[in-house]
């Protein structure tokens, strides 16, 4: 078992550039989310999703776009970054029921400038 | 709208004291409560959760947690602190209703115990 993982670990843009941060378990985990982590702001849900086909929008979605095409995979796509998009990027999964515990990834290192 | 507050930045305290680590919630109806432990570099992990019964829950490395309905409270605790404890804690909240599949997180509590 892998677990979640993420990729890339690090990564540098230009201000306008897009890019997509990958993410996946090989868990079966039907819940799956994005987070970013800023100093002092502590996690900030992005967008989440409760199964294949289905996503929503969390705490601060703008500037961000997912799918959910299987369970294993949920991609986060930035369309034209800015730099106040710098952060670190986490996604987790976990099973549907929401009394059980969220699996995080490693994390992404986004720079924008 | 769920929501956590951890009302200290930082905690200090000596290897071998209590530690203490708070937090408070607002949820619609009955929560589900978690804490998760972040060290440098890397992602989050589970330490402990309430889903209900007993108010006072144990988990992972020695480490307890308190659920006090009346004060919407979750506090973290540990009776003799380690400096391998120093670390970023986390506590979120999970619906049990429609939002089930949305956590929300408080704003971390950086725990420093020195030797």
């Amino acid at each position: 078992n892998a677990g979640v993982t993420q990729t890339p670990k690090f990564q540098v843009l230009k201000t306008g550039q897009s890019m997509t941060l990958q993410c996946a378990q090989d868990m079966n985990h039907e819940y799956m989310s994005w987070y970013r982590q800023d100093p002092g702001m502590g996690l900030r849900l992005i967008h989440y999703s409760v199964g294949a086909g289905i996503t929503d929008q969390g705490e601060v979605p703008n500037g961000y776009n997912v799918s959910r095409s299987t369970t294993e995979d949920f991609p986060l796509r930035l369309l034209s970054a800015a730099p106040s998009q710098t952060s670190v990027y986490f996604c987790a999964s976990s099973p549907r029921l929401p009394q059980e515990t969220q699996y995080f990834g490693p994390g992404t290192r986004l720079l924008v400038l | 709208a769920q929501s956590v507050a951890q009302p200290e930045d930082q905690v200090n305290v000596a290897e071998g004291n209590p530690l203490t680590v708070k937090c408070t919630y607002s949820v619609s109806g009955n929560p589900y409560l978690f804490w998760y432990v972040q060290y440098p570099n890397r992602g989050l992990q589970f330490l402990l959760k309430y889903i209900t019964g007993d108010n006072l829950v144990k988990g992972s490395y020695g480490f307890e947690a308190e659920f006090n309905k009346s004060q919407t409270s979750f506090h973290l605790k540990k009776p003799s602190a380690l400096v391998s404890d120093s670390a970023l804690y986390f506590c979120a909240v999970r619906d049990r209703g429609a939002n089930a599949g949305k956590s929300t997180f408080g704003d971390g509590t950086t725990l420093t115990v020195k030797p």
